[in-house]
């Protein structure tokens, strides 16, 4: 069972280029999430989405955009990224019973120079 | 929004020892989930323990516990017994249960140094 993965695990950007981070979670969980995550501001809510074909905006959604196409997967999207994107990336899923919690994926540190 | 605030950036504990990592958040809700979350140095997001804001009795797993303080909105963990793996940094989460605002939201974290 391998839960939520991530791709990639790294990535190093120039200013203005592009990217899309991959999600995929294969428990069949309804919510998805995307987080980013920097020193001393603990996890921050970019975008979530609340089933297929559905998202929503988070606390911090500036300078990204997401697509759930597919139930399992969540992907974010960068269109011209710049430093102050560089964080590490968290996805996340939940089922929509109470009390579960979020399972994550392994992270992506994403630079921009 | 609800916000959640662990005022420790750092602490140290002696190995073998105890420690207590501080949590409160603020809500107007009165039905929630709490949880504490590790974070050790591979990243990994790992689950400690959760606890249902409906249920007065303290959740424990095994070297873990919640004192849990519902009218003071406070959630801190304590951890006996402290062990080198327990270094790691340590976040409190917060999950609303409103309808279709299934979230989470999470303090800035605690990290915790364990020393021999």
């Amino acid at each position: 069972n391998a839960g939520v993965t991530q791709t990639p695990k790294f990535r190093v950007l120039k200013t203005g280029q592009s990217m899309t981070l991959l999600c995929a979670q294969d428990m069949n969980h309804e919510y998805m999430y995307w987080y980013r995550q920097d020193p001393g501001m603990g996890l921050r809510l970019i975008h979530y989405s609340v089933g297929e074909g559905t998202t929503a905006k988070g606390e911090v959604p500036d300078g990204y955009n997401v697509s759930r196409l597919k139930k399992q997967n969540f992907l974010l999207g960068l269109e011209s990224a710049a430093p102050s994107q560089t964080s590490v990336y968290f996805c996340a899923s939940s089922t929509g019973r109470e009390g579960t919690e979020a399972f994550f994926g392994q992270g992506t540190r994403l630079t921009v120079v | 929004a609800q916000t959640v605030t662990q005022s420790q950036p750092e602490m140290s504990v002696q190995e073998a020892e105890t420690v207590t990592l501080s949590c409160t958040y603020d809500t107007s809700e009165s039905d929630y989930y709490l949880f504490w979350y590790k974070q050790p140095p591979s990243r990994q997001m790992i689950l400690v323990i959760r606890q249902e804001a409906y249920k007065q009795q303290n959740a424990t797993e095994n070297r873990f516990s919640v004192n849990f303080q519902k009218a003071a909105k406070s959630f801190s963990l304590k951890i006996s017994d402290s062990q080198l793996g327990d270094a790691a940094m340590y976040f409190c989460a917060y999950r609303t249960l409103l309808y279709n605002f299934n979230k989470f939201y999470f303090g800035s974290g605690t990290k915790l140094n364990v020393k021999p």
